[in-house]
Order: structure tokens, then C-alpha cells, then sequence
């Protein structure tokens, strides 16, 4: 079993819909990232929790500590969200990554 | 525009050979991150510099090293290269020690032959 798991692997979404994507992690962590994977390989930050809510334009991210689960949540999708979301836990001794699958988002027009 | 300069954008290279990627991080951050993408394993955390010492290190190979310099730019060094060792290497940079936001580079494709 993955120290990090990410659910769905795969989502197709029409365009304008509320999108959740989930990770749940068996480590203690320090912190959380989202990262966002284009289709042409560049990596973008989007949130880093540790705990709580993070809101950024239409990207809500939250994490709860207690049970070991964060999500991310886009509104109003769009075609332009289409991307490989990552989920990135930095464990809470030693500083290791530890890398979701990541979830391919395909928005539909 | 992340600010952190990864160089070269593409490398061809033979199997056997010796390559160095150089990754520039963002103007101030003290910590530099290296991954690897490949096909078969996804994104994984190969290691972590900060202000010059190892931080943390993760799945890298022996023959894989990295160092971090007085100017804070890293250099990833790949050696005895293998077909396996095909992949996109990214680096990353954050202001701190842990727990900060991470600026990705746009990463140097290696492809071995």
C-alpha cells in the first residue's frame, strides 16, 4: 500500500463542474502540497497546508490532520484545468516527499 | 514564471555516460529539491539541498550525486547512465528548511540511447 493515495486516477468532467479530488496518507506529516501537472510537463505549486483551508481563485484546498486526508477542489471547471493533480506529503521527521499517483482531470468543453 | 531555472530543457545522451543538470532556484531560496518523472514510477523526490548540506535524500541512485553551491545553484550529476534512467528531471526551490511553498522549474528532459 502507498504511503500516499490519490483517488479518482482518472476523472473527465464536463465544463462548470465542481470537481473533488481526494488524498489520503498513512505517514505523519508536516505539510501538504497539490501540485498541478500540465500536459506539456511543467509543475505548478498550488496550495502547501498544514492545516485547514487554502482558497485560491477557483481552488479550494483542505486538509484534515486528524484523519490523515486532504482534499482538492475545483469550481466552475474549465477545459484549462485539465492537468495531473498530485498530492504531496512532506513527512513529519526526515523531510522525505512522498508523491501521490496524481489524478488526470480532463475537462470537457 | 516560477523564477527557478532548470538547464538544459533537453539532453540526448548515450548509455554509460555522465551528465550534470544545473538548477537555479528562485532569487533568496535557500532550498533546492531534485525529482525524477519517469513513465513507470510517476514523480518521485530524489533529494534535498539546503543553504549547502544534504537536507534529505530520497530514492537515488549510487550512481546519482547532487551538491548545491556557495551561489545556492545545484548541479545534479547522473553517471553510468542506463535506458532506465530515461525521465524528466525537475527542481524545485523554497525559501526554508521544510514546510514552504515549493517554485518548480519547467525540468531537463534526458532521454538515453
Amino acid at each position: 500500500k502507498n504511503e500516499v493515495e490519490q483517488s479518482p486516477q482518472n476523472l473527465t468532467a464536463q465544463e462548470g463542474e465542481f470537481i473533488t479530488i481526494n488524498c489520503s496518507y498513512s505517514v505523519g506529516i508536516s505539510a501538504l502540497h497539490w501540485l498541478q501537472q500540465h500536459p506539456g510537463g511543467g509543475i505548478v505549486s498550488l496550495f502547501m497546508l498544514s492545516s485547514g483551508k487554502k482558497k485560491h481563485g477557483r481552488l479550494i484546498a483542505t486538509i484534515n490532520i486528524q484523519e490523515k486526508h486532504s482534499s482538492l477542489h475545483i469550481t466552475a471547471s474549465h477545459p484549462r484545468d485539465s492537468a495531473v493533480y498530485i498530492c504531496v506529503a512532506l513527512e513529519e521527521y526526515g523531510n522525505k516527499l512522498v508523491f501521490g499517483a496524481g489524478t488526470i482531470l480532463r475537462v470537457k468543453s | 514564471d516560477s523564477g527557478v531555472t532548470q538547464t538544459p530543457k533537453h539532453l540526448i545522451t548515450a548509455t554509460g555516460q555522465r551528465v550534470t543538470l544545473r538548477c537555479s532556484p528562485r532569487s533568496g531560496d535557500l532550498s533546492v529539491y531534485w525529482y525524477q518523472q519517469s513513465l513507470d514510477q510517476g514523480l518521485q523526490f530524489l533529494i534535498q539541498y539546503y543553504n549547502g548540506e544534504e537536507r534529505a535524500k530520497g530514492n537515488i541512485l549510487e550512481r546519482f550525486s547532487a551538491q548545491q553551491f556557495p551561489d545556492l545553484h545545484s548541479e545534479l550529476n547522473l553517471s553510468s547512465l542506463e535506458l532506465g534512467d530515461s525521465a524528466l528531471y525537475f527542481c524545485a526551490s523554497s525559501s526554508r528548511d521544510s514546510n514552504t511553498e515549493a517554485f518548480f522549474g519547467q525540468g531537463t528532459r534526458l532521454t538515453v540511447v
